[in-house]
């Protein structure tokens, strides 16, 4: 079993829809972040989380650190959302403080 | 400079030799990150620097694979006696302190190993 846990990994939607995209994983972390990829290659940092909730425009992004689980939302979803989201963590303690485990990521498509 | 940049975007290299892959991250940011992402797979932690800090290594694949920073400027990535196995998309981000802190990434250098 993975460390890091997205699911789906395939999500496709309607413009307007509602989504969400989950990450579920085992350590104790000090830190996760959500980050978003687009065709292309290019990685964008869509927040840093290590408790509750932060919101930037239409994203939400919870984290539930008992139940060591996160989510991010997007309300009214737009085609240009469409892209790959990957959920990594930073494990807490230990010596390899650079070190970051991701998910697979969640293909994400939205239709016009 | 506004962003982390990465040269070269693209490297075609033949197996066995040697290649540098270079990032200038962000003026000011104190640490540094080296990933790779080989095809319809995931990103995969190499090497981290903070400051004048000891790198950490951990990620790193083989021998083959070394990195060196400037102080708190350039990094490259060197792999000796490239192996197909190597290619992949090589990524490059900075954060302003490290550990907890946003991350920003660079593009990205497309290695090809024939």
């Amino acid at each position: 079993k993975n460390e890091v846990e997205q699911s789906p990994q395939n999500l496709t939607a309607q413009e307007g829809e509602f989504i969400t995209i989950n990450c579920s994983y085992s350590v104790g972390i000090s830190a996760l972040h959500w980050l978003q990829q687009h065709p292309g290659g290019g990685i964008v940092s869509l927040f840093m989380l290590s408790s509750g909730k932060k919101k930037h425009g239409r994203l939400i992004a919870t984290i539930n650190i008992q139940e060591k689980h996160s989510s991010l939302h997007i309300t009214a979803s737009h085609p240009r959302d469409s892209a790959v989201y990957i959920c990594a963590v930073r494990s807490k303690g230990g010596t390899s403080y650079g070190k970051l485990t991701f998910g697979q990521g969640t293909i994400l498509t939205v239709h016009p | 400079g506004a962003g982390v940049s990465q040269s070269p975007s693209n490297k075609v290299t033949e197996k066995g030799k040697d290649v540098e892959l270079r990032c200038d991250p962000i003026s000011g940011h104190t640490a540094l990150y080296w990933y790779r992402q080989r095809l319809g797979q995931g990103l995969e932690f190499l090497i981290y620097f903070q400051g004048n800090s000891a790198p950490d290594k951990s990620g790193l694949p083989s021998d083959r694979f070394s990195a060196e920073r400037t102080g708190e400027s350039v990094s490259t990535l060197t792999i000796q006696r490239t192996q197909q196995e190597d290619s992949a998309v090589y990524l490059c981000a900075s954060s302003l302190r490290g550990r907890d802190e946003k991350l920003f990434f660079g593009s990205g250098t497309q290695l090809s190993v024939l």
